[in-house]
């Protein structure tokens, strides 16, 4: 079956402008997450969504936000784009969401975001 | 909070050999599931192993193991017959009820 998709894979922003990431995951997994990694700072968990709910949000500022959709699809935006939010983000998918359901995360292959 | 921990930032390892990454991780929870990932240089995650806390067996998959001690908190990864196809980046996670948290991830050079 098909793993997680990103799209799109690669852009290029203007600092100031907003950007919208797209995650379809795994059929029928219903949780979402959302990870940012830098050269500097590595893999930062950034949210996590379960059947539409926003279950946990990492240490970021309100810039980022996100949502998931009823079919599990999920978005995240990054509004007044900063060069320091130049990163790979990653979204992951499992089946249900906490730790003791004890299934797997599954990635996809990421969004390459460049803010010039 | 949990914390998790890899030390040593390079490796490397001669073709056909066995290495061994090593993590550790702090928690004050007794169940969790503990994985292994590895980040090609297509920045692609993909899972190597897990362990499940409440398990004493260590987990094995073909060429990879690990070795999990629960109270030392610590979850080593062991690559037998190191493949040029294994050097890659890999990390260390640990699964905790809202997010999965990561080490700083260790990159495994193989020499042919």
């Amino acid at each position: 079956k098909a793993g997680v998709t990103q799209t799109p894979r690669y852009l290029i922003k203007t600092r100031g402008q907003q950007v919208t990431l797209s995650c379809s995951p795994i059929s029928g997994h219903r949780s979402v997450s959302w990870y940012q990694q830098t050269p500097g700072q590595g893999l930062q968990f950034l949210f996590e969504y379960f059947s539409e709910t926003q279950r946990n949000k990492g240490n970021f500022p309100g810039r980022f936000s996100g949502r998931q959709f009823s079919n599990s699809r999920s978005e995240m935006n990054v509004s007044t784009l900063e060069l320091g939010d130049s990163a790979l983000y990653l979204c992951a998918s499992s089946l249900v969401a906490g730790q003791f359901s004890g299934n797997t995360i599954y990635f996809g292959e990421g969004s390459w975001l460049t803010v010039v | 909070a949990q914390t998790v921990t890899q030390s040593q930032p390079e490796m490397s390892v001669q073709e056909a050999e066995t290495v061994t990454l090593s993590c550790t991780y702090d928690t004050s929870e007794s169940d969790y599931y503990l994985f292994w990932y590895k980040q090609p240089p297509s920045r692609q995650m993909i899972l190597v192993i897990r362990q499940e806390a409440y398990k004493q067996q260590n987990a094995t998959e073909n060429r990879f193991s690990v070795n999990f001690q629960k109270a030392a908190k610590s979850f080593s990864l062991k690559i037998s017959d190191s493949q040029l196809g294994d050097a890659a980046m890999y990390f260390c996670a640990y699964r905790s009820a809202l997010e999965l948290t990561f080490g700083k991830g260790i990159t495994l050079s193989v020499r042919p």
